[in-house]
């Protein structure tokens, strides 16, 4: 069964700052798709950042950008120039190939954004 | 309206009562997904529905659960005689089948549910 991974429960970054999420993951499978998804405290999740596992390179969008290490099941977010309203819960989520389309959830990062 | 509504966004029952949500998808999506969030951990799935049928059931779906998806269009989840462990956020997300891969899912903001 596919798992995924996130070991920083919380992370912190000053304004205008960079900041690295961590996310593993394990699967046999060699297609599939890596999402990260933000969760403010409104609580409705929104789609920060796709990748397929096809693709060698990086998904970018703005200023969140993705280091991707299909070798080491690894799917790291970055984010550069930090804003107050990046302050969230981030999950990494994995969804495989097959037509179900369900995603796996990381047990998420709680981002703080310092002024 | 373009989003994922849920209703209610909270609702507070008493153990062994019966508790019904309902989630209307943005209208040209054809899947719906229900999943359980606990606090503190990220969503897990539950179910999910191609049009009116329920195609996958997680094993987290007890005999208490049970989703419908009448004419494929809005969804109810309803959960029978609810326990404390049920104590959970609700969130309901819906997808067009076609671009499912490429644009992920849009999530509603969920129902939290508390079984006191």
């Amino acid at each position: 069964a596919q798992t995924v991974t996130q070991s920083q429960p919380e992370m912190s970054v000053q304004e205008a700052e960079t900041v690295t999420l961590s996310c593993t993951y394990d699967t046999s499978e060699s297609d599939y798709y890596l999402f990260w998804y933000k969760q403010p405290p409104s609580r409705q999740m929104i789609l920060v950042i796709r990748q397929e596992a096809y693709k060698q390179q990086n998904a970018t969008e703005n200023r969140f950008s993705v280091n991707f290490q299909k070798a080491a099941k690894s799917f790291s977010l970055k984010i550069s120039d930090s804003q107050l309203g990046d302050a969230a819960m981030y999950f990494c989520a994995y969804r495989g190939s097959g037509n179900t389309g369900k995603l796996i959830f990381g047990q998420g990062t709680t981002l703080q954004v310092k002024p | 309206d373009t989003g994922v509504s849920q209703n209610p966004r909270h609702k507070i029952t008493k153990r062994g009562q019966n508790v019904t949500f309902r989630c209307d998808p943005i209208s040209e999506h054809n899947r719906l997904y229900w999943y359980r969030q606990t606090l503190g951990q990220g969503p897990e799935f539950l179910t999910y529905f191609q049009n009116e049928a329920q195609l996958e059931k997680s094993r987290l779906l007890s005999d208490r659960f049970s989703a419908e998806r009448p004419k494929g269009s809005f969804s109810t989840l309803e959960i029978q005689r609810t326990e404390q462990g049920d104590s959970a956020m609700y969130l309901c997300a819906s997808s067009p089948r076609r671009l499912l891969a490429n644009y992920g899912y849009t999530f509603g903001s969920g129902t939290r549910l508390t079984v006191v």
